[in-house]
């Protein structure tokens, strides 16, 4: 069975500053998907960035990107430039095609003004 | 694109009665739709998964006959909590995968649900 492991339960980062936000995973496939997700306190869960495992190129969506280390089994998701409304829980996903999402535990960001 | 809404975003109802909570895509077909249930300060539980035209597949320990769900077009799935009792109380959340768009789920703002 699949597995995704957030070691971190929080953290905190001052505004504008850079943070990294750690989550490995555990699989025997090859052909996998990874998604970050963040639940701001509102609780919708937004979309952040997603990475197809046979890319070998990292994700990139505006200031958010990944560290994607396939033998390593790692997707580390890095925050530039951080801003309030980037205080949430973010998740980190695991899943197969055509199966359903195995999510982390979540690490719960605040940004210190 | 790729939005899901859901209704209602909160219900209060008294022990013993049913409550059925809505789930639609609303620019996108979505063959397959998921239910989630999150308790506070803890990451999404999935309950189902709802295929279009079939029934749905539970997760071990959800109850199927309390947990009704239909999944009757490519853009609604309803989840109809029977009998509900004050431990159902909880968040539930569902999400619509777009299919060909790397396995991507797009998630609904949740229903709060409070019995009483």
């Amino acid at each position: 069975a699949q597995t995704v492991t957030q070691s971190q339960p929080e953290m905190s980062v001052q505004e504008a500053e850079t943070v990294t936000l750690s989550c490995t995973y555990d699989t025997s496939e090859s052909d996998y998907y990874l998604f970050w997700y963040k639940q701001p306190p509102s609780r919708q869960m937004i979309l952040v960035i997603r990475q197809e495992a046979y890319k070998q190129q990292n994700a990139t969506e505006n200031r958010f990107s990944v560290n994607f280390q396939k033998a390593a089994k790692s997707f580390s998701l890095k925050i530039s430039d951080s801003q309030l409304g980037d205080a949430a829980m973010y998740f980190c996903a695991f899943t197969l095609r055509a199966q359903k999402l195995v999510f982390g535990q979540g690490t719960r960001l605040t940004i210190n003004p | 694109g790729a939005v899901v809404s859901q209704h209602p975003s909160r219900v209060i109802c008294k022990s013993g009665t049913s409550v059925k909570i809505e789930c639609r895509s609303l620019d996108f077909q979505a063959t397959t739709m998921f239910w989630y249930r999150q308790f506070p300060k803890q990451s999404l539980m999935l309950m189902a998964t709802s295929n279009e035209g079939s029934k749905a597949t539970y997760e071990q320990g959800v109850e199927k006959d309390k947990f009704l769900i239909n999944h009757a077009s490519l853009t609604l799935s309803t989840l109809t909590v029977t009998s509900a009792h004050p431990e159902d109380s909880s968040f539930y959340i569902c999400s619509a995968r777009v299919g060909g768009v790397g396995e991507t789920q797009y998630f609904g703002p949740g229903t709060r649900l409070l019995v009483l």
